[in-house]
This record gives structure tokens, C-alpha cells and sequence, in this order.
């Protein structure tokens, strides 16, 4: 059971590049999420997704798309990298169900982006 | 809207004292309160969560923390500091009022330091 799992770890982005971030969890969890971490700013919820087919934006979602065709699959792109894009990547995901109204995220690894 | 405000961006204690993490939250409804914990370079890991069950939450690793309406405080504990404890802990809300109460807001965070 590898949980979330997420690549690349590292990656170094030149300006107005493109790039997809993938995360995949085997947990059959039901919500996905994508959240950035900042130095000092704790984690930013970029986007999330409750199911397949569905997504929604979250506080940041800006510069950013995401996409859920499978259930296990929840990948995140960046169409025109900019310097302010620079950050960690956190995947996450939680199953939700009405009885169990307070479940609790589970983390990938985090991507670590550079935009130069 | 939900927030949540840690204070201490770090705090040092010595192996063996007492560990106390403060968070104050803010919600307009009863919130679910939850704990994380992230070790260097990796994804954040749940400690422990609050779901109006029981005011005193014990997690993992000796942490417990006392939901305190009237102070809207969640302030994390652990008696005895242990080297492995030096991490970043997150305090994190989540609003019941949202449908599926999916979403968390994170606090900053703040660094532990433990030290001989």
C-alpha cells in the first residue's frame, strides 16, 4: 500500500515552460487535493476534487488546472511557469463518506518546484 | 470564514521538558480541529484531530491537545520532549458549515526545536 505518491520530487522550471505535476494515491479515496507550501505561509489549497469528473478551485488556484479522469489519478499543471510558482506541491487525499464527516488528508511526499 | 493563528513561529525546548504548540482558531460553527506533523522534507503526517467526541484528543507519539471553546483554542502538549519530536506542526480548521467539511485552512506553522 504506497498511499500518495508523487513525481517528479524535484524539478527546475525555466520561465514560461510547462509542466504536469502527477499524483496518484491507491487508497480508493474519494476526494483529491493540491495544495503549495510557502515559507512562513503554511499550505494554500490550489485546487481539489471530489470525485472523478469533478473539480473545483480552491484559495489559489491561479496559473494552475488540474484534471480527474480516475479515481486514483489527480494530476496538476502549469501551463506558463512564473518565478511566483516557485514552491513545494503537497497531493493529498481523504474519503469521504456522510458518516464520517471529519475525515482526515493524507500527504504525498511534495514536488519540490524551482522557476528561474 | 475559517482561520486559524499559531503563535510561535518557533519554539525551543529541551529533551525531556514539556512541549506546548499554541492554536487559536476561528469558525463561525463548531469546527473539526486537526494536528499535523512535518518531518524534514517529507509530506505532512496526521497527529491527532478533534471531532466534538471528546474535548482532550490523544494522537500519536505522546502529543494530545484539549479543545477549549471558550479560549477557541486547540493547543497541542506532550510532556516529555524527545530529539525525534524536532519537526514543523500545523494547526489546521475545517468548517462543518461547508457540505462536506473537506476543505482545511492551515495555520502557519511552527518549528520545534529540541535540543540536549
Amino acid at each position: 500500500n504506497a498511499g500518495v505518491t508523487q513525481t517528479p520530487k524535484f524539478r527546475i522550471l525555466k520561465i514560461g515552460q510547462s509542466m504536469t505535476l502527477q499524483c496518484t494515491q491507491d487508497m480508493n479515496h474519494n476526494y483529491m487535493y493540491w495544495y503549495r507550501q510557502d515559507p512562513g505561509m503554511g499550505l494554500k489549497l490550489i485546487y481539489y476534487s471530489v470525485g472523478a469528473g469533478i473539480t473545483d478551485k480552491g484559495e489559489v488556484p491561479n496559473g494552475y488546472n488540474v484534471s480527474r479522469s480516475t479515481t486514483e489519478d489527480f494530476p496538476l499543471r502549469l501551463e506558463l511557469a512564473a518565478p511566483s510558482q516557485t514552491s513545494v506541491y503537497f497531493c493529498a487525499s481523504s474519503y469521504y463518506s456522510p458518516g464520517q464527516p471529519s475525515h482526515e488528508q493524507y500527504f504525498g511526499p511534495g514536488t519540490r518546484l524551482t522557476v528561474t | 470564514a475559517q482561520s486559524v493563528t499559531q503563535l510561535g513561529s518557533h519554539v525551543s525546548v529541551s529533551e525531556g521538558a514539556l512541549v506546548l504548540l499554541r492554536c487559536n482558531y476561528s469558525s463561525s460553527v463548531p469546527p473539526y480541529l486537526f494536528w499535523y506533523v512535518q518531518y524534514p522534507n517529507q509530506g505532512l503526517q496526521l497527529l491527532l484531530k478533534y471531532t466534538s467526541a471528546a474535548t482532550l484528543v490523544k494522537g500519536i507519539n505522546g502529543f494530545e491537545a484539549e479543545f477549549k471553546k471558550s479560549e477557541t483554542s486547540f493547543h497541542l502538549t506532550k510532556p516529555s520532549a524527545h530529539m525525534s519530536d524536532a519537526a514543523e506542526y500545523f494547526c489546521a480548521v475545517s468548517d462543518r458549515a461547508t457540505g462536506t467539511a473537506s476543505k482545511l485552512t492551515f495555520g502557519t506553522g511552527t518549528r520545534l526545536q529540541v535540543t540536549l
